[in-house]
């Protein structure tokens, strides 16, 4: 049964640093891995998609890479901003069908300090 | 990003009670997925339908949940007997235009008193 966890489990910065959230998963055999963005109370907002063959995408301030062999993946956040602050996700999928689900990791709460 | 919505966005009710909880995924969209978060939990998998057919449902997704598509537009959650610890978001998610991502409903929060 896949497992997703990430460290650290809630993370507080001042604004303008640079910072790395991880998510590890236990079964490497995925179709692909997506980071989210959940602010309180709120849904879920897609941020980058890693299909099992690539390694990053990018987009803006933020860049996710993606190591499938030993079930890691990381996301950066380059230049932190206050309105950067919330939960963020990581979730992967295990087959290349509608019908698959994804299986997430309990997330990382940021606080980006002004 | 494609929009999904979902009706109500919160819900109190008494224990033992049903309830139906809605959702108007991506238009012509015949894929939809029903999630949970528990406060300060994961959010888990509970089931994917598909043109009027459960296509996967988790352990969680037993006797007392249920799927509906009730008209073309709409889909449906329903929980026959509520119990306390039915108390979470509920979140929707419809594909895109490929099958590579799903896109998130606001959720709809449900309280079993």
């Amino acid at each position: 049964k896949q497992e997703v966890t990430q460290i650290p489990a809630a993370l507080s910065v001042p604004e303008g640093e640079n910072l790395v959230l991880n998510c590890s998963f236990t079964d490497s055999a995925i179709y692909n891995l997506q980071w989210f963005r959940q602010d309180p109370g709120k849904g879920l907002t897609s941020l980058l998609l890693i299909q099992s063959s690539q390694r990053e995408q990018t987009s803006g301030r933020l860049n996710a890479s993606l190591d499938k062999s030993s079930g890691r993946s990381t996301l950066y956040i380059a230049a932190s901003q206050p309105g950067d602050s919330a939960t963020y996700l990581c979730a992967v999928r295990k087959r290349d069908n509608y019908g698959q689900n994804f299986v997430f990791g309990p997330g990382t709460r940021l606080s980006v300090l002004p | 990003e494609p929009e999904v919505t979902q009706t109500p966005s919160h819900q109190v009710t008494q224990m033992g009670q049903e309830v139906i909880l809605r959702c108007v995924p991506i238009s012509n969209h015949l894929y939809f997925y029903w999630y949970r978060q528990i406060l300060g939990q994961k959010v888990e998998f509970l089931v994917s339908f598909y043109n009027n057919e459960i296509s996967e449902k988790s352990e969680i997704f037993d006797d007392q949940f249920s799927v509906e598509r009730p008209d073309g537009s709409n889909f449906t959650l329903k929980i026959r007997s509520t119990k306390l610890e039915d108390s979470a978001m509920y979140f929707c998610a419809s594909p895109g235009s490929s099958k590579e991502t799903q896109y998130f409903g606001p959720g709809t929060r449900l309280l079993v008193l």
